[in-house]
């Protein structure tokens, strides 16, 4: 079984550049999440989809961050305009539902804001 | 808020020693409760969970008992491998079922041979 793929798995880009990050889960799974995580710091969920719908988002900072899941199945990141705090790793998560608790991780995309 | 607390690392242990790590949550209800590894360049995985109180998780050795007194979820293994270098991250999921993970801030293991 394929796992969740992640794409680049590695980013570095300017302050104040636009970067996207893409995401494909496991096959099947409706739920996907995108974390956080910060170097010598745990994940941290920026956003929750239910199929296409947004389940939780209340720790994206909508002014710079978006996502979208349209067809439900991948999903996009996007970072518009980054700030140097941005640098951390970014890590897509799937589940067969969000009553499912067991989340299969990608390998996550490291992004560097210089 | 819900949140969780892991031991500060690195921890350095020699191949074969008996592993502890450390963690403790804060959370309303009953929630669930989950180590995950982050091997050298690969993604996290699921080690063990465990979905109520007195509970037991285990896989490849490594074991964790759900205690809602103590409100801990402490990793165990009793002889550890240099294979199991990585970190380790101790999560909560809320009772609510929403499926978001909250997670500590991992546990760096290394071990010598």
């Amino acid at each position: 079984e394929a796992g969740v793929a992640q794409s680049p798995r590695y980013k570095i880009i300017e302050k104040r550049q636009s970067v996207a990050f893409w995401c494909n889960p496991i096959s099947g799974h409706a739920t996907l999440y995108w974390y956080q995580q910060i170097l010598g710091q745990g994940p941290k969920l920026l956003i929750q989809f239910q199929n296409n719908g947004v389940v939780d988002d209340s720790q994206l900072p909508k002014d710079r961050f978006s996502a979208e899941r349209l067809k439900g199945v991948d999903s996009t990141l996007k970072i518009q305009p980054a700030k140097l705090e941005d640098s951390a790793v970014y890590l897509c998560a799937s589940s067969l539902s969000s009553w499912n608790t067991e989340a299969f991780f990608g390998q996550g995309t490291r992004l560097t804001v210089v | 808020g819900n949140s969780v607390t892991q031991m500060e690392g690195p921890v350095t242990l020699s191949e074969e020693a008996f592993l502890t790590i450390n963690c403790t949550y804060t959370a309303t209800g009953y929630p669930s409760l989950f180590w995950y590894v982050q091997y050298p360049g690969e993604g996290l995985q699921l080690l063990l969970k465990a979905t109520k109180a007195d509970d037991k998780g285990s896989n490849k050795g490594f074991e964790a008992t759900y205690r809602k007194e103590t409100t801990s979820f402490h990793l165990e293994k009793g002889s550890v491998q240099v294979s199991d270098s990585a970190v380790y991250f101790c999560a909560l999921s809320s009772s609510s079922n929403t499926g978001k993970l909250i997670f500590g801030q991992g546990t760096t293991l290394q071990v010598k041979p």
